[in-house]
């Protein structure tokens, strides 16, 4: 059975901390997703990762960083949390194809940020 | 340049009676297209896609969706809803490797 893994369902933070939010995927999968949900706005692409060691900004890096540094792995860093950045992190991977693949998606982490 | 449209943020059925989510799409390309299922609390669910085969999708649990290109639209059916269909449904469109575009979501109701 397919499976993505993230490091923490729930997690709190203070403003300032730095956090890191694991994804582990066991599917071989080239391309792994990071995403931001919140009410009314849908899921929202932070950045995503097509191979070891590359990486791409989504639509709202800002305040973000991330590393890949084994194909199954990969983190989401927030370098100092902010009260804006509590949400629904939820983290995807799917094969490289030109189009069309189903993305897998872990549980998610609900980070909230004091 | 993509974007998606679920037209209804909030659905609700009786128990037995039929679903429908409704979702309208922009694609600059010949689109795939998917719809997720995320219970509370949880990660998002393939409910099924739509890749440019039969324009008639079926997907888990009873549901399926119908690809019209001429409206532009992947609308998402069951015949009839159970309480265990309570949830938030997600219509995507992806024209490209890494692009995937998420609607809004729709949460879906069942009264008993």
């Amino acid at each position: 059975d397919v499976k993505v893994t993230q490091s923490s369902r729930y997690l709190v933070k203070r403003t300032g901390e730095k956090v890191f939010l694991e994804c582990v995927q066991d599917m071989d999968h080239e391309n792994m997703f990071w995403y931001r949900q919140d009410p009314g706005l849908g899921l929202r692409l932070i950045y995503f990762s097509y191979d070891v060691k590359m990486k791409e900004k989504g639509d709202i890096p800002e305040g973000y960083s991330v590393s890949r540094e084994k194909k199954e792995r990969f983190s989401l860093i927030l370098e100092s949390a902010s009260t804006n950045q509590t949400s629904m992190y939820l983290c995807a991977s799917s094969l490289w194809t030109s189009g069309g693949a189903e993305q897998f998606f872990g549980p998610g982490t609900r980070l909230t940020v004091l | 340049a993509q974007s998606v449209t679920q037209l209804d943020s909030h659905v609700s059925v009786s128990e037995g009676t039929p679903v429908l989510l409704r979702c309208n799409y922009s694609s600059s390309y010949s689109p795939s297209l998917f719809w997720y299922v995320q219970h509370p609390n949880k990660g998002l669910q393939l409910l099924l896609k739509y890749t440019s085969a039969a324009t008639l999708v079926k997907g888990i649990n009873g549901f399926e969706a119908e690809f019209k290109k001429s409206e532009t639209s992947f609308h998402l059916t069951k015949p009839s809803a159970h309480m265990s269909d309570a949830a938030e449904y997600f219509c995507v469109v992806s024209d490209a490797a890494y692009k995937y575009i998420f609607g809004t979501g729709t949460r879906l109701k069942v009264l008993a």
